[in-house]
């Protein structure tokens, strides 16, 4: 089955710590996404690669960071310079880099810091 | 990317076709309207896209009137499993765009029995 996986489902991590949030597709797609979604609100964009080696900042980045060393990974570590890193994160990703084509979402990792 | 507005929560009951109106006046020519579904700590999921006139798939319906300004999206006869919450997103297609998607509250669709 193609499809995008996101480990582990639920992540509890004390202050101080990074962590980092896995994210696989087996869609062969070049573009892959990652989002953050707090309570009640709509997602927000973190990071976005269009290609292997390469990825941009989107509206949130501060206290994040990414590599895409191959086309199928796109892991994001959550640093401990991110103030309020409790929340919902998902990976998307998508076969080119247009908003025009359909973004395919992971499950999500929950992540709790304390 | 064009801002668009849509209500924050609506409610029906099973059987009923429910329609989901966005605002988009500041849309581009180059933008195409997408509307995507969310269950609870789930990701979005895709409906449908659609550029003018009206878009049909197995699942719902798009009308986007000529001047291009609002949309509707037609769930017929929804069942307790479309409870989610809708999001309308307005963005540029083609090539060299970002795929940066804004994704705002969305509508809270609450079906019931």
């Amino acid at each position: 089955d193609g499809g995008i996986t996101q480990s582990p489902k639920y992540l509890f991590r004390k202050e101080g710590q990074n962590v980092t949030l896995s994210c696989e597709q087996n869609l062969n797609h070049d573009a892959m996404y990652w989002y953050r979604q707090d309570p009640g609100q709509g997602l927000r964009l973190i990071y976005y690669s269009q290609i292997v080696n390469d990825f941009q900042k989107g509206d949130i980045a501060e206290g994040y960071s990414v590599s895409r060393e191959k086309k199928e990974s796109f892991p994001l570590t959550v640093t401990s310079a991110q103030k309020n890193p409790t929340a919902f994160y998902l990976c998307a990703s998508s076969i080119g880099g247009g908003s025009f084509y359909e973004q395919y979402f992971g499950p999500g990792t929950r992540l709790t810091v304390t | 990317l064009a801002k668009t507005t849509q209500p924050i929560s609506m409610d029906s009951y099973e059987g009923q076709e429910v329609n989901i109106t966005c605002s988009h006046n500041n849309i581009a020519t180059n933008d195409y309207i997408t509307w995507y579904q969310q269950f609870p700590s789930q990701g979005p999921r895709f409906i449908i896209q659609g550029y003018k006139t009206k878009v049909t798939n197995e699942v719902a319906s798009l009308f986007i009137p000529a001047d291009r300004k609002s949309s509707t999206l037609s769930l017929p006869r929804v069942s307790l499993s479309d409870t989610a919450v809708y999001y309308c997103l307005v963005g540029v297609g083609g090539s060299g765009n970002t795929g940066k998607l804004i994704f705002g509250q969305g509508t809270t669709l609450q079906v019931k029995p």
